[in-house]
């Protein structure tokens, strides 16, 4: 069935140092990959997405690569800040609202 | 504009009750999906309603169901509830142009 592999389970890192989380989605008819930042006591936040017919995408300090060939794909933090602090979430769907997600990564942000 | 609301934000109710939960998405967004979010199975998608009518459903028992308003607002109903059903329960609403969905805070159910 549908199944989203996530990447690690906890991140730590030091403020400035980039961070990267990697999925692997096995459904070839997936096309929309979105990320999700998840604060405690919140809903999901959308922080970036990319659509099957592009291979990277980039906004400000953060950047999504798709690699289609290996159902691939990976969240790219640079310069990060205690505030990137959270659960993040991977998710694919294909062409329905059905997203299914990775199981989440813990990042930590340490000053 | 206005975020997804839900309400409540939180639950608690005891093995057997039913409960109904209920969610508003963004104005104009006339999609809207519920997840189930537990800590041992991650996000799990329920259902998705469109103009009302249910699209896709996720692996759940027919005791959860959903219905859709004709403004959009979504409630979901869980019958018989079990301890296994105590999660955070979020509701996505899109519009029909775009892939983006917008999670609400989400409603915690605890089941004793």
């Amino acid at each position: 069935g549908e199944n989203v592999e996530q990447h690690p389970s906890t991140l730590s890192v030091q403020e400035g140092d980039s961070a990267v989380i990697k999925c692997t989605y096995s459904d070839s008819a997936s096309n929309y990959f979105p990320w999700y930042k998840q604060e405690l006591g919140k809903g999901p936040q959308l922080i970036i997405d990319i659509r099957s017919n592009v291979g990277e995408k980039k906004d400000q300090r953060i950047a999504v690569t798709l690699n289609k060939t290996a159902k691939h794909f990976s969240l790219h933090i640079t310069e990060t800040q205690p505030e990137d602090s959270a659960v993040y979430f991977c998710a694919a769907s294909t062409n329905t609202d059905k997203l299914i997600f990775g199981t989440g990564t813990r990042l930590q942000v340490f000053p | 504009k206005a975020g997804v609301t839900q309400t409540p934000r939180y639950l608690i109710k005891t093995r057997g009750q039913q409960v109904t939960l209920s969610c508003s998405p963004i104005s104009g967004h006339r999609s809207v999906s519920w997840y189930q979010q537990t800590p041992g199975q991650g996000l799990q998608f329920l259902f998705e309603y469109f103009s009302e009518t249910q699209r896709n459903k996720g692996n759940f028992p027919g005791r959860f169901s959903g219905r859709q308003f004709s403004n959009s607002r979504s409630e979901m109903n869980v019958s018989t509830l079990e301890l296994g059903d105590s999660a955070l329960y979020l509701c996505a609403g899109r519009a029909g142009h775009t892939d983006t969905q917008y999670f609400g805070p989400g409603t915690r159910l605890t089941v004793l």
